[in-house]
């Protein structure tokens, strides 16, 4: 059973903070992970995706990712009151047949402070 | 842009009614997916489909159906609705990398 854990949260930062969201994942065969953001009552949106270990930077949004400790992390600059939302980490595992499915994790809901 | 439009924002239906919930992408993708999003439960997929006609059977397909007639559109149909039915539901569908796109959800509640 190939699993994507996540802390459920809540998050809470105060405004302009980094906030930290992590994601474990079990399938070692895993090639690509993508964040997605939920408001409350809203289906997900993607915020970015990555494939090598190490950063990828889009705005004040940075994915990290870890293959070694099956570890994907994003990171948000410079938070927003805005950016109070559920985040999705979802996995495709590019294994046993079924290469454009993902495996999303239950989400980490975050809160920022004014 | 990609664009993934759901036929109603919010339904709701009568215990045993046939519903049926469509989902259009107008970026050409070839897979297409639906789920629903229960709190504490997080995203289930239902079914999915990889191309027109084909489709196969997801986490938690009983009780759905599914068609995919062209390429651009993919139903969900809930032969005889039941409470335990009454969820969001979200279709999807992937891009070149994999990333799924999703519409704005319908908000099902049977009765």
């Amino acid at each position: 059973q190939k699993e994507v854990e996540q802390n459920s949260g809540p998050l809470s930062v105060p405004e302009g903070a980094i906030a930290s969201l992590n994601c474990t994942y079990s399938d070692r065969g895993s090639q690509s992970f993508f964040w997605y953001r939920q408001y409350s009552g809203k289906s997900p949106e993607l915020i970015m995706f990555i494939y090598s270990n190490g950063d990828k930077e889009d705005g004040r949004f940075t994915a990290q990712l870890n293959k070694a400790s099956q570890y994907v992390s994003l990171l948000i600059r410079d938070s927003q009151p805005s950016d109070s939302a559920t985040y999705l980490c979802a996995v495709n595992p590019l294994s046993g047949g079924s290469n454009y499915k993902l495996t999303f994790g239950k989400g980490t809901l975050l809160t920022v402070n004014p | 842009d990609v664009k993934v439009t759901q036929s109603s924002r919010y339904l709701v239906k009568r215990t045993g009614e046939k519903v049926f919930l469509e989902c259009v992408q107008d970026m050409d993708h070839e897979n297409m997916f639906w789920y629903r999003q229960d709190p504490g439960l997080g995203l289930r997929l239902i079914y999915f489909s990889y191309d027109v006609k084909m489709k196969e059977k997801g986490d938690i397909p009983e009780g759905y159906s599914v068609s995919r007639e062209k390429k651009e559109r993919f139903s969900l149909i809930l032969e005889s609705a039941s409470t335990n039915q009454t969820s969001m539901y979200l279709c999807a569908s992937t891009g070149q990398a994999y990333e799924q796109y999703f519409g704005p959800g319908t908000r099902l509640t049977v009765t």
